[in-house]
């Protein structure tokens, strides 16, 4: 089954404590996404990755790191996690060119930081 | 940074009736325009894409864009009780025959309710 797959799914952690989710696709893409989802702001792009060791920052790239060092996985890092980090976040993939917007979307991983 | 404006709803339409979904974008360079639709508890999955002036149907939906006014709209034609959800517009500033790719902005979604 093609899918995007992220853990985990729920996290409650401390300010400070570092913290990695993972991402994971089969469907062999290039583009990888991270969105943050919070009430009232709709999606806002972390970062994204047009294919291995290729990276850029999206709208909110803040207190986050990424990393692809492999096609399938892309990973978000949050070094050193504060309060205003707590949101729900989606990654996604998709296949490269002008469809790259055209994405699959993770089932999400709600984050709360105390 | 690109603005991306949707009326955050609630929208609601009786079963049966015609939904019109609207949504501006303040960035003249967008090329490509987006629909997903988002399940409360769910992720957002894609329903719609239109990449060329004019209207665009697939089913009981159809995505109009005008570039001129800086405007795209999804409109579903005899809505049920299971096309209640958010629809959250997005567009990107690669066109249909470009070979790159890149950010994706989001409108903040409005909130459909289609009720019996």
């Amino acid at each position: 089954e093609a899918q995007v797959t992220q853990n985990p799914r729920y996290l409650i952690t401390v300010t400070g404590k570092k913290l990695t989710v993972t991402c994971s696709q089969n469907m062999n893409h290039e583009y990888m996404s991270w969105y943050r989802q919070d009430p009232g702001l709709g999606l806002r792009q972390i970062y994204y990755s047009m294919n291995v060791e290729v990276t850029d920052k999206g709208d909110v790239p803040e207190g986050y790191k990424v990393s692809r060092k492999e096609k399938r996985n892309f990973p978000l890092i949050l070094e050193s996690p504060s309060p205003n980090q707590t949101s729900l976040y989606f990654c996604a993939s998709s296949w490269k060119g002008p469809s790259f917007a055209e994405q699959y979307f993770g089932p999400g991983t709600r984050l709360t930081v105390t | 940074q690109k603005e991306v404006e949707q009326n955050s709803g609630p929208l609601s339409v009786p079963e049966g009736a015609i939904a019109s979904l609207n949504c501006t974008y303040s960035d003249r360079g967008s090329q490509s325009f987006f629909w997903y639709r988002q399940y409360s508890g769910k992720s957002p999955e894609l329903i719609m894409s239109i990449y060329s002036n004019g209207d665009k149907e697939d089913g009981r939906f159809t995505a109009q864009l005008n570039k001129a006014s800086q405007y795209v709209s999804l409109l579903i034609r005899d809505s049920q009780p299971s096309d209640s959800a958010t629809y959250l517009c997005a567009v990107t500033d690669v066109g249909a025959g470009g070979t790159s790719y890149g950010k994706l902005t989001f409108g903040q979604g409005t909130i459909l309710t289609v009720h019996p």
